[in-house]
């Protein structure tokens, strides 16, 4: 089954220690995105690549980035992961803009910050 | 930004009675989606109603929107255990979703 895959579903790292999360998907999609949520709490857009172009929310900290090396897979850098950026992280994609496409989503990858 | 406001925050009904969750948003949409998800899980799309529908069905959901109140809402009927989630809605804009806080179902067998 085409899908969006996430790994891995549980990341821990040390405050301060650079971790990358990764992204698939089979699908073929434009677009992939990658979102914040935090427990009890909607997700939240961090930027998202159409193609390969690359759109940051205007709220989105610096510590987070991102690199899409082809179609099928997207990455989220945190270069120096603080206490606050413990969430779920989770990658998304949609054929097109999200005006009349939903999105796929993967099932996230829960990151834990010591 | 969040875009939605939902009701109720949580709600908890018996297996087999229906489940009714409503969707305020502020601005013009072009779409409105909603979405479940289960404990530790991905988003799963429901359904999505454009600005221009009234009613969709799918199954055992009904969404309705009502544009000129800026609202939606989302029925499950029948509800079963395994509707347990979060229900979500998310205001569609061009390449985002702006979603809503959500709302916890919990049913109760």
């Amino acid at each position: 089954d085409a899908m969006v895959i996430q790994n891995p579903r549980y990341q821990v790292t040390q405050f301060g220690k650079p971790v990358t999360l990764s992204c698939s998907q089979t699908l073929n999609h434009n677009v992939m995105y990658w979102y914040q949520q935090k427990s009890s709490q909607a997700p939240k857009l961090l930027f998202h690549y159409y193609d390969k172009d690359f759109n940051n929310e205007a709220d989105t900290p610096d510590n987070f980035q991102s690199r899409r090396p082809n179609t099928s897979f997207c990455f989220l850098d945190i270069r120096s992961p603080g206490l606050g950026d413990a969430a779920m992280y989770l990658c998304a994609t949609s054929r097109e803009g999200a005006s009349f496409q939903p999105q796929h989503f993967g099932d996230g990858t829960r990151l834990s910050i010591l | 930004s969040q875009q939605g406001e939902e009701d109720p925050q949580a709600l908890s009904i018996q297996e087999g009675e229906n489940a009714t969750m409503n969707c305020s948003y502020k601005t013009s949409i072009n779409n409105l989606q909603w979405y479940r998800q289960n404990s530790g899980r991905g988003l799963v799309h429901l359904i999505l109603i454009r600005s221009n529908e009234r009613e969709k069905h799918s199954g055992r959901l009904r969404v309705t929107l009502d544009t000129s109140k800026k609202s939606s809402s989302l029925l499950i009927t029948a509800s079963r255990a395994a509707d347990t989630a979060s229900y979500f809605c998310a205001r569609g804009d061009d390449y985002k979703l702006s979603f809503g806080a959500g709302t916890t179902v919990t049913v109760r067998a």
